[in-house]
């Protein structure tokens, strides 16, 4: 099992431009969750997805911001405008449906960095 | 605020020592994590629990519910412990989502 893999690993970009962060979770998963870490504020929820359906955005930090999961075995998370203030690690996550048991399995991270 | 404290936020400790790590929360949660990100960034999770007890190794995990308080040890330290060891809890109220403490960041010198 390859765990869960995001692409890039690394995003220089400039204000203004679109960014658009990938991840495939692990086959089987039925939840996918996407997080941002920064200095600040630690850990924080963006969004999950339920069997490719959105359940919870009340993380999402404004409008510029969108994710989608066309299917089981993709995601992408953009960023439209971007700004400085966007600059973070983006972690994407996996969990199969087991009720609250379930351990969680992280990707690697997509270091971003808005100049 | 946040609803998950940890202490304490840096720890320095010698090689073989025990080590104590405290989370506290301040909801009634389903489920609480303890992860490990290593300085590469990745993030590893270590035990997911609900009650009692769980030892993996060197690393033991405790979860008292009534106080709303867990703890992470480890035994016989080494310098590869060394990490950012992260509380997370799995609110009622909100399902799947997890609410992060601001991690303890551990370094074990030889």
């Amino acid at each position: 099992d390859a765990g869960v893999i995001q692409s890039p690993r690394h995003e220089v970009t400039e204000m203004g431009q679109e960014v658009t962060l990938r991840c495939k979770p692990i086959s089987g998963h039925d939840y996918l969750f996407w997080y941002r870490q920064t200095m600040m504020r630690g850990l924080e929820l963006l969004i999950y997805f339920n069997n490719n359906v959105p359940i919870d955005d009340s993380g999402m930090p404004e409008d510029r911001f969108s994710a989608k999961m066309p299917n089981a075995s993709f995601s992408t998370l953009k960023i439209q405008p971007s700004e400085p203030r966007d600059s973070a690690v983006y972690f994407c996550a996996s969990t199969p449906s087991q009720g609250f048991g379930s351990p969680l399995h992280f990707g690697n991270g997509t270091r971003l960095t808005v100049t | 605020k946040n609803e998950v404290e940890q202490s304490p936020q840096n720890l320095t400790a010698q090689e073989g020592e025990f080590i104590t790590i405290n989370c506290s929360y301040s909801v009634g949660i389903s489920a609480l994590h303890w992860l490990q990100q290593h300085p590469g960034g990745g993030i590893v999770s270590l035990f997911m629990l609900s009650s009692g007890k769980k030892k993996h190794g060197r690393l033991i995990a405790t979860i008292n519910i009534q106080e709303k308080h867990s703890s992470l040890h480890i035994t016989a330290s080494h310098p590869r412990d060394s990490a950012v060891y992260i509380c997370a809890v799995r609110l009622r109220v909100t399902g799947y989502a997890l609410n992060f403490g601001k991690g303890t960041s551990l370094l074990v010198t030889p």
